[in-house]
């Protein structure tokens, strides 16, 4: 299957400092990535879908100035959390459309004090 | 009445036996049904696709679609300790090439040996 590939695997950060995760497709290239946050216990929750060369289209109730995405080129999406809160202490997973279906990453876990 | 409801368990079961896992949903355009598996701190990996109704068979692990029931079912043979681990259920209406999959909260599955 596809592979893609996230990192940081783990950030811990202050509260106020900004993070960046980068999620890369390592076997095809993808137009489209989407991020995705996962709270204990709780479903996937889509955040925003990245397009390659073009804005992000965030998901009602994410603002979007507080989670940048940048889709610099059809293998890269960014993710960077502006300003973190401990309230966005969470599991950040991103994918990658091929053909069919999405490929995900193995996740970041981000921990805000 | 949520999109799409799954027990989240936990189901223990032993090793060897047939498990199966099970999910309902009330949105009759879905088309597109997929089954990931989580492993704790890991993203999801894509087990099984499938397109509209039917059965689809991939080794140990079984799919079947009831559109007219709106249920879905992954049935897992000689179930093995190593399957022990989180399985999300996940639909669309157009497919993996827009974000719209909606989870299930996912059913923890434990195989004791």
């Amino acid at each position: 299957g596809a592979v893609v590939s996230q990192h940081p695997s783990r950030v811990i950060c202050k509260s106020g400092t900004s993070v960046k995760i980068e999620c890369r497709s390592l076997d095809f290239q993808a137009t489209t990535m989407f991020w995705y946050r996962q709270f204990p216990k709780q479903s996937l929750m889509l955040m925003a879908t990245s397009n390659e060369g073009s804005k992000a289209t965030y998901e009602q109730g994410v603002e979007k100035d507080k989670f940048l995405i940048n889709h610099a080129s059809l293998t890269l999406s960014t993710l960077t959390v502006t300003s973190a809160h401990p309230e966005d202490s969470s599991f950040y997973i991103c994918s990658a459309h091929n053909q069919e279906t999405q490929y995900f990453g193995p996740g970041t876990r981000l921990l805000v004090l | 009445q949520k999109e799409v409801e799954q027990d989240p368990g936990p189901l223990s079961v032993p090793e060897g036996a047939i498990v199966s896992l099970n999910c309902t949903y009330s949105n009759s355009a879905f088309q597109y049904f997929m089954w990931y598996r989580q492993y704790s701190r890991k993203g999801p990996e894509l087990l099984m696709y499938t397109y509209s109704s039917g059965n689809k068979e991939d080794g140990r692990f079984t799919a079947q679609v009831d559109k007219s029931s709106k249920y879905i079912s992954l049935f897992i043979r000689d179930s093995q300790p190593s399957d022990s681990a989180t399985y999300l259920c996940a639909m669309s209406v157009y497919g993996g090439s827009q974000g719209n999959l909606i989870f299930g909260k996912g059913t923890k599955l434990s195989v004791k040996p």
